[in-house]
């Protein structure tokens, strides 16, 4: 089992659609989930954080963390074209090391 | 202010020449991560260095791949005897203290020829 694993993609939407990017981790004792996003040929760039249960909203961004399923997710509203990119999961584990997830592919259709 | 830098931006070598690769964290960041990324694919764990501890090396694919972090800050990532293979985007990342937030450096493109 790997420690991060996300749907490989490619995820398609509609503009203006609602994108649903989920991720599940190993380690019950990790504390701290991120949201990275890269665009192609580019280095990736960190755009959330979650530390507890629940949801956190940062402008069309909305990241949830269910701990006791060991799930982390990203919602984009009102996607735009410019929201197409890999986006990578990634935990803190229990023995304070970085996992990323292989990422997802998301591709925003005009 | 700065960000994470990685130099050379590209580099171009001859299968079984050696190569280092260098990374500038940014100030006061106490971990820092080497990754490898091939065209298409995800990033590929190498190295890390948190703070006095001992590295954490068990993403180094070979014993060709070296890497040492010197005062605390500065990364260099040594691969000895390229091989095609080895090509690829390497990726440094510094890490907050507090929040373990990683931000990356521009990576270097390494093409073995």
């Amino acid at each position: 089992q790997k420690e991060v694993e996300q749907n490989s993609g490619p995820l398609s939407v509609p503009e203006g659609a609602i994108a649903s990017l989920n991720c599940t981790y190993s380690d019950r004792g990790s504390q701290s989930f991120f949201w990275y996003r890269q665009y192609s040929g580019k280095s990736p760039e960190l755009i959330m954080s979650i530390y507890s249960n629940g949801d956190k909203e940062d402008g069309r961004f909305t990241a949830q963390l269910n701990k006791a399923s060991q799930y982390v997710s990203l919602l984009i509203r009102d996607s735009q074209p410019s929201d197409s990119a890999t986006y990578l999961c990634a935990v803190k584990t229990s023995y304070d090391k970085v996992i990323f997830g292989p990422g997802t592919s998301l591709s925003v259709i005009p | 202010g700065a960000g994470v830098s990685q130099s050379p931006s590209n580099k171009v070598t001859e299968k079984g020449k050696d190569v280092e690769l260098r990374c500038d964290p940014i100030s006061g960041h106490t971990a820092l991560y080497w990754y490898r990324q091939s065209l298409g694919q995800g990033l590929e764990f190498l190295i890390y260095f948190q703070g006095n501890s001992a590295p954490d090396k068990s993403g180094l694919p070979s014993d060709r791949f070296s890497a040492e972090r010197t005062g605390g800050s500065v990364s260099t990532l040594t691969i000895q005897r390229t091989q095609q293979e080895d090509s690829a985007v390497y990726l440094c990342a510094s890490q907050t203290r507090r929040h373990y937030e990683q931000y990356f450096g521009p990576g270097t493109r390494l093409t073995v020829t």
